[in-house]
This record gives structure tokens, sequence and C-alpha cells, in this order.
């Protein structure tokens, strides 16, 4: 199986702060590479497919970028509802796997 | 608006079976651009691929789990299902069904999720 790890575990910040996420694949997965957003008690919302495109009616305050092994996402200036945890997955072969996250307080 | 409803036992007990469907609206399931996926979620942990149906029955399954696994659509209900045998307190988790895109393949749209709690 292809292994993601994500750093940090969490993060501390505030709004209007630029903050990164970065994912590691223990092998190289070309641009195949999607983030989610998770809050609590809820399921997840894509963000970001393809490594770099942005899914429809995400703000463009998000990005991401990487290929083959090393990945990121971006987010330009924290909002409030912006708060949550942040998992990518890879999606270059089954079974598909997931990082451990990363999760964003204030 | 496309709609996912996870349905199923919320209580398993062990050694038995798991049985969840999911019920797409506002979509046919029979799409030829998007499979059907269910992902699931321990308690305080990562989120798990289980496996994925075509609307035709061709089915990918996580190896993890593929002895116990049995993931099935009906297209005329517009519903695809989850069976996992020989269940134990390993298999609790929150259970997401979700439409996979064949663009790259990622997770679109997701349900709301079902707890489902393996334990005598």
């Amino acid at each position: 199986d292809i292994q993601m790890t994500q750093s940090p575990s969490s993060l501390s910040a505030s709004v209007g702060d630029r903050i990164t996420i970065t994912c590691r694949a223990s092998q190289s997965i070309s641009n195949y590479l999607v983030w989610y957003q998770q809050k609590p008690g809820k399921s997840p919302e894509l963000l970001i497919f393809a490594a770099s495109s942005l899914q429809s009616g995400v703000p463009s305050r998000f990005s991401g970028s990487g290929s083959g092994t090393d990945f990121t996402l971006t987010i330009s200036s924290l909002q409030p509802e912006d708060f949550a945890t942040y998992y990518c997955q890879q999606s270059y072969r089954t079974p598909y796997t997931f990082g451990q996250g990363t999760k964003l307080e204030i | 608006q496309l709609q996912l409803q996870e349905s199923g036992p919320g209580l398993v007990k062990p050694s038995e079976t798991l049985s969840l469907t999911c019920t797409v609206s506002g979509d046919s399931i029979s799409s030829s651009n998007y499979y059907w996926g269910w992902i699931r979620q321990p308690p305080g942990k990562r989120l798990e691929w289980i496996g994925s149906v075509y609307y035709s029955g061709s089915t990918y399954y996580n190896p993890s789990l593929k002895s116990r696994l049995t993931i099935s659509v009906d297209t005329s209900k517009n519903q695809f299902s989850l069976t996992l045998s020989s269940v134990t307190a390993a298999d609790t988790a929150v259970y997401y069904c979700a439409r996979l895109s064949s663009n790259t393949w990622f997770f679109d749209f997701w349900g709301r999720g079902t707890l489902v709690t393996v334990s005598s």
C-alpha cells in the first residue's frame, strides 16, 4: 500500500494567517493527490483534486501544489470557517489511502 | 442536488455481519463517469477506503478487508450496499458512502455517515 504522511499533525494559527500543510507519499503518485476538509461531526468535503485543481465552489484562498511524492495545501488568508481537519488522499492506485490528518486550530 | 444517505443498524454483535445501504438521489447511479464507494473512519483515526463499485457491478476492494467484504449495486433502486462479515471491535467506525469520480479518482460527494458500533 502507498503510505501517506502529513505534517504537521496539528497547527495553531490565527485569522488572516497564511498556512501550509504538507503531504508526502511513500512512492511517486504523479499528481494523483486529493485534499479534503472535515469539520467535527461532518463528512469530509472535497477541496482539491489532481494535486492543484480547485473543486467548484471552493474559495480561491485554497491552493494545492506538488507532484511525485511531495505535495502542499496552502490557505492564503485563514478565515474562521477554515478551522478544521485536513486530509490528503492518494488516488494513484488502490487501495486508496489517506494521510493521518492535520488539525488546524485557532 | 446530489445526496447520499447511509442506512443500517448502528449496533452489531461481534462475529456477526454488518450491512449498510447507500441511497443515491439527485443523480443516476448508472452514470458512466462515476463509481460509488465506501469509506470508514474509526473514532479518532484516519479515513480508510473500504471499496468501490461501478453500476455494472464491477468491484474494487481494499485487500485488508477483501475476505470479509461484499459491495453490490441495485440500479433499479439507485442504491449500493456493503456487507462485512465476522466483525470485531476494530470495525467500529463511522461509515461513509461517497461518489467516486473516474477523473483522477476523487470522492466528490459524501453521505453524512453512520456510526456502527461492534459490541455485545
